[in-house]
């Protein structure tokens, strides 16, 4: 069975720009976690979409943005990046009960020059 | 709001030593406890995970027990090895509300030959 697939692995956008990347969660899966991890930092929550919807928003600006398409894959807009941005933007795809564990992609090295 | 609190690294051990990584946590009710391990440049691996009070999950020699009473799930290991060496994650999984998945800041550890 696939796991979570994220594309692209890399990814490098001038200041100003912006960037897309792509989630598809396991088979089965209906709920999307997304994170950022700055260097040397932990995981910083993002965006949490279930059935189509946004359940949940981290601390982060409205240029950060995304969305869930019908059959469950996700998308991670940032607009106008900023040096900042450059981290490593981590997907995890889970099943709908709540006691159940979150999978993770490889995730997208996103750095902004 | 949820949090978890991990003991700050890096955690450098000898290999064998006996290894643990403290974890505490609040939450609203009963939630899902995991300790996900992250290798370098790659993405979150499940590690184990316990789903009730005075449960014990295990893998690859690691086990971490649900104390409700001391709201902790601290990682051990009997005898560690090189390979072990990475970022360890402790989360939780709420009840309570819109259920995300809420991470500590992580503990590296170092094991020396």
């Amino acid at each position: 069975e696939a796991g979570v697939t994220q594309s692209p692995t890399h990814l490098i956008k001038t200041r100003g720009q912006q960037a897309t990347l792509r989630c598809s969660p396991i088979s089965g899966h209906t709920s999307v976690y997304w994170y950022q991890q700055a260097l040397g930092l932990g995981l910083q929550f993002l965006l949490w979409y279930d059935e189509g919807e946004e359940r949940n928003r981290g601390n982060f600006p409205p240029r950060f943005s995304g969305r869930q398409f019908p059959n469950y894959s996700s998308e991670l807009n940032v607009n106008a990046l900023e040096l900042e941005d450059s981290a490593l933007y981590l997907c995890a795809s889970s099943l709908p009960a709540r006691n159940t564990e979150a999978f993770f992609g490889q995730g997208t090295r996103l750095t902004v020059v | 709001g949820d949090s978890v609190t991990q003991m700050e690294g890096p955690v450098t051990l000898s290999e064998e030593a006996f290894l643990t990584i403290n974890c505490t946590y609040t939450a609203t009710g009963y939630p899902s406890l995991f300790w996900y391990v992250q290798y370098p440049g790659e993405g979150l691996q499940l590690l184990l995970k316990a789903t009730k009070a005075d449960d014990k999950g295990s893998n690859k020699g690691f086990e971490a027990t649900y104390r409700k009473e001391t709201t902790s799930f601290h990682l051990e290991k009997g005898s560690v090895q090189v390979s072990d060496s990475a970022v360890y994650f402790c989360a939780l999984r709420s009840f309570s509300g819109y259920s995300t998945l809420t991470f500590g800041k992580g503990t590296m550890l170092l094991v020396s030959p």
